[in-house]
């Protein structure tokens, strides 16, 4: 099984700031098969990034994937205020399919 | 627009059973395999099994072989996961999810609302 590490668990900002987030898998992931999600309290997970660095449909562009093999990184390049939420990354397209513990990206 | 509505909340006691259905609509219902992924109260994301709506197939995950069953109603459009022999640490919110596409090479693109269980005597 593939476990994914998220760095840091939690990320305090400011609304305009930067936000990278580290997703670190203990084996390749093949065919860069990685997602990140946000979630908001009480709300299902919403599909950001697929592929490591596709966007999914209605993300803003201010939301970038990269990486590839073991390291990806989810980076916002300017906070608004609706962006404060728990992102997960996901590793998909065999079993068992997992997630990482998620980080917290939090106003400052 | 593709949608996934699942049952309501519900509540047992240890040792008990759970089924949570997950009606689909918007789309044709053996295009997509369906997912069940579950969190833990302030927990992160946890992936149960999967069900392949054509026929039926499922892969558990391991930790969950022998007390989880995945099942499909093609009339109603409907997914179906049963839990066994509950625990206090099964409280959790419960999703169903589907892919946007019928690889299994594809992310989550939807979501059910998520069905709270609660385990506790």
């Amino acid at each position: 099984e593939i476990v994914l590490t998220q760095s840091p668990a939690t990320l305090s900002l400011s609304p305009g700031e930067r936000a990278t987030l580290s997703c670190r898998a203990s084996q390749s992931v093949r065919s860069n098969y990685l997602a990140w999600y946000q979630q908001k309290p009480g709300q299902a997970p919403r599909l950001v990034i697929f592929a490591a660095s596709s966007r999914a449909a209605g993300i803003p562009d201010r939301f970038s994937g990269s990486g590839s093999g073991t390291d990806f990184t989810l980076t916002i390049s300017s906070l608004e205020p609706e962006d404060f939420a728990v992102y997960f990354c996901h590793r998909y397209g065999s079993s068992p399919w997992t997630f990482g513990q998620g980080t917290k990206v939090e106003i400052k | 627009q593709v949608q996934l509505v699942q049952s309501g909340a519900d509540l047992k006691k240890p040792g008990a059973s759970v089924k949570v259905s997950c009606k689909a609509s918007g789309y044709t219902f053996t295009s997509f395999f369906l997912h069940w992924v579950r969190q833990a109260p302030g927990q992160g994301l946890e992936w149960m099994g999967m069900i392949n709506p054509n026929g039926g197939d499922t892969v558990y995950a391991q930790k969950f072989r022998g007390r989880v069953t995945m099942t499909r109603e093609t009339s109603t459009s409907t997914f179906q996961i049963e839990l066994n022999s509950l625990r206090t640490e099964d409280t959790a919110v419960y999703y169903c999810a589907s892919p946007d596409c019928s690889s299994l090479t594809c992310p989550l693109d939807y979501w059910g609302q998520g069905t709270l269980v609660t385990v506790s005597s």
